[in-house]
Order: C-alpha cells, then sequence, then structure tokens
C-alpha cells in the first residue's frame, strides 16, 4: 500500500538555524498539507498546497515558515530561522483528487537548542 | 469557527472488553467530514474510521464503529474486543466540506490504555 514518506525522521538544530522537512507525497495526490504537534499538545494546521501555490495557512505560518514543490514530487517545508517554541513534530499529509482523507506521513521530530 | 472537543484525556479498557471514545464537535455548516485517527507511540497518524455528514448510517471497520449523532453534534468511536495493540493516542477530526478549507481541525485527544 502506498505510503507518504517524511525525511528526516528526527532533526536537532541550533536556535537561528534554517531547517527543511521533507516529504515524498502518495504518487497520485495532489494536495499537500503540513501539521505540527507540540509535545502533549493537539495536532494543529500549518500550511496546504495545490497546484503549486499556497491555497491556506494558519496563524502559525508566519515569514519564517515557506513551502515548496522543487521538483515535483518532493514538498518541503522550510524554517527559516528556528526558535525554541518550534520543536514539534511536524507531519505532512496528502490527499488525492475527489478524496476526503489525508494521508500522514510518520512525521519529523524536530528538536531546537 | 469550527472546533472539536474529545472530554476524556485518558480511558482505560480491559482486553477483549468494549470501549467508547467521546468527541463532540461546534459547526455552523450541514456538510462535512468526520475522522477518528489513532497515533500510536511511533507518532504516526493512522485513519481509523471516518464519517459523511450527509451520511444517517454510522460508519464500521471491524472492530471500530462509531456513533454519529448530527443534532447533537457528537461523533463517538466504539471500539469493540479491544487488543492490546489499541492502545494509543486516538484524535477526533473535523473537516469542512462546503467552505473551500480542506484543512483538518483536531481535538485535543485521548490516550487509551488497554490491560491485560
Amino acid at each position: 500500500e502506498p505510503e507518504v514518506t517524511q525525511t528526516p525522521s528526527h532533526q536537532v538544530t541550533q536556535m537561528g538555524q534554517e531547517v527543511i522537512l521533507r516529504c515524498v507525497p502518495i504518487s497520485n495526490h495532489l494536495y499537500f498539507y503540513w501539521y505540527r504537534q507540540i509535545l502533549g499538545q493537539k495536532v494543529e494546521f500549518l500550511v496546504s498546497f495545490y497546484n503549486n501555490e499556497i491555497s491556506e495557512k494558519s496563524e502559525i505560518f508566519d515569514d519564517q515558515f515557506s513551502v515548496e514543490r522543487p521538483d515535483g514530487s518532493n514538498f518541503t517545508l522550510k524554517i527559516r530561522s528556528t526558535k525554541l517554541e518550534d520543536s514539534a513534530m511536524y507531519f505532512c499529509a496528502t490527499q488525492a483528487l475527489g478524496d476526503e482523507t489525508q494521508y500522514f506521513g510518520p512525521g519529523t521530530r524536530l528538536l531546537v537548542l | 469557527a469550527q472546533t472539536v472537543t474529545q472530554s476524556q484525556p485518558e480511558m482505560s479498557v480491559q482486553e477483549a472488553e468494549t470501549v467508547t471514545l467521546s468527541c463532540t464537535y461546534d459547526t455552523s455548516e450541514s456538510d462535512y467530514y468526520l475522522f477518528w485517527y489513532k497515533q500510536p507511540p511511533s507518532r504516526q497518524m493512522i485513519l481509523v474510521i471516518r464519517q459523511e455528514a450527509y451520511k444517517q448510517q454510522n460508519a464500521t471497520e471491524n472492530r471500530f464503529s462509531v456513533n454519529f449523532q448530527k443534532a447533537a453534534k457528537s461523533f463517538s468511536l466504539k471500539i469493540s474486543d479491544s487488543q492490546l495493540g489499541d492502545a494509543a493516542m486516538y484524535f477526533c477530526a473535523y473537516r469542512s466540506a462546503t467552505s473551500g478549507t480542506y484543512k483538518y481541525i483536531f481535538g485535543t485527544g485521548t490516550r487509551l490504555k488497554v490491560l491485560a
């Protein structure tokens, strides 16, 4: 069964550094999402992406964040200058056209020191 | 704005018994989707079951079933014949079908413990 994959599984970085989180969606999926989950809290929506542009973003998704699909396959989330409060699990989710279900990747655990 | 509430932070069930996890939501929309996701210790989010609001029939998937009460805005998950592998965090999620937004809104989760 096709799966969403994410790399890296874990990332430790220093405050102020840039990180790029990568997601490989299921091959026929056209809608892409990033969510985050701070330890012990609920999963929160960050951004949705369709047809090579952002379709919706939350208040969390400020100028420090960006998304792109540089090569038509990988879907990336970049955090330009990480803060301590960016420490969280980041989930990529993808969705096929006409399907209401989002399929989640295994997540990237980001720790900012 | 829509909200999702899971009022049970933690539940326990004896192996082979049945447990019901509660979820309520608030929305002014008439058409939407509801989901239950399971998050085991590995933290992967796994779809358990989904329900379309326009369908009156409750969704079922093997040992998992829902009790969808649209008027009460309630969407509970029943797990029958509980197994040790069911131990996980369970999240209820809402998605609009009409407002042009496809994002999920999650509840705070219920941690399910299965006792041998």
